[in-house]
């Protein structure tokens, strides 16, 4: 069964370093998406992805977040500059079609510890 | 007003027994809904869309009241296996989906 895949599975990072997610999406999906868990609480929307660009993001993506899809399988997700409070799970999910039209299928995720 | 609200629990039951879990949405706009289902530490995971109509899948039944902005999930014969925390997920304008913070349950042999 195809599946979402997210490497590395925890890192561990220093306040103000930059650091890259990595999501490789099930292979026909047109979709795509971040989210985050912040520990004990509720997954939140960062960000989703069609076409090659962004097509809707939250407040909480802000300039020290971007995303890219740089080759035809991978999709990233990069923090410039991580704080403490960047320290969650954070989800990379691709689903075939938009909203709720099709199931959005969500990676094991990366736990991300910022000290 | 939290987007989606749940009654966190835990909710504690005996195997062989059937639970409900309720949920609300503060958006009347809400387009798609769905109950997720996630493990310790693991991914949310799709456990049922829910329509208007009802529906049922197995053990589990949900059903959504638009004019209330209500959706519930019940679960029937309740196994140690459905220990697992609920999220009730609605989907508003574009492809994000907007979470509530999940119910827990607990099933006791």
């Amino acid at each position: 069964e195809p599946e979402v895949t997210q490497t590395p599975s925890h890192q561990v990072t220093q306040m103000g370093q930059e650091v890259i997610l990595r999501c490789v999406p099930i292979s026909n999906h047109l979709y795509f998406y971040w989210y985050r868990q912040i520990l004990g609480q509720k997954v939140e929307f960062l960000v989703s992805f069609y076409n090659n660009e962004i097509s809707e993001k939250s407040e909480i993506f802000d300039d020290q977040f971007s995303v890219e899809r740089p080759d035809g399988s991978n999709f990233t997700l990069k923090i410039r500059s991580t704080k403490l409070e960047d320290s969650a799970m954070y989800f990379c999910a691709s689903s075939l079609l938009a909203g709720g039209l099709s199931e959005q299928f969500f990676g094991p995720g990366t736990r991300l510890t910022v000290l | 007003r939290k987007e989606v609200e749940q009654d966190p629990g835990p909710f504690n039951v005996p195997e062989g027994a059937t639970v409900a879990f309720n949920c609300t949405y503060s958006n009347s706009a809400s387009q798609s809904f769905f109950w997720y289902r996630q493990d310790c530490r693991k991914e949310p995971k799709l456990l049922m869309s829910v329509y208007s109509s009802g529906n049922e899948d197995g053990r589990f039944t949900a059903q959504l009241n638009r004019a209330s902005q209500y959706i519930s999930l019940l679960i029937r014969d309740s196994k140690l296996s459905d220990s697992a925390t609920y999220l009730c997920v609605v989907t508003e304008y574009g492809n994000k989906l907007v979470f509530g913070a999940g119910t827990i349950l607990r099933v006791k042999s």
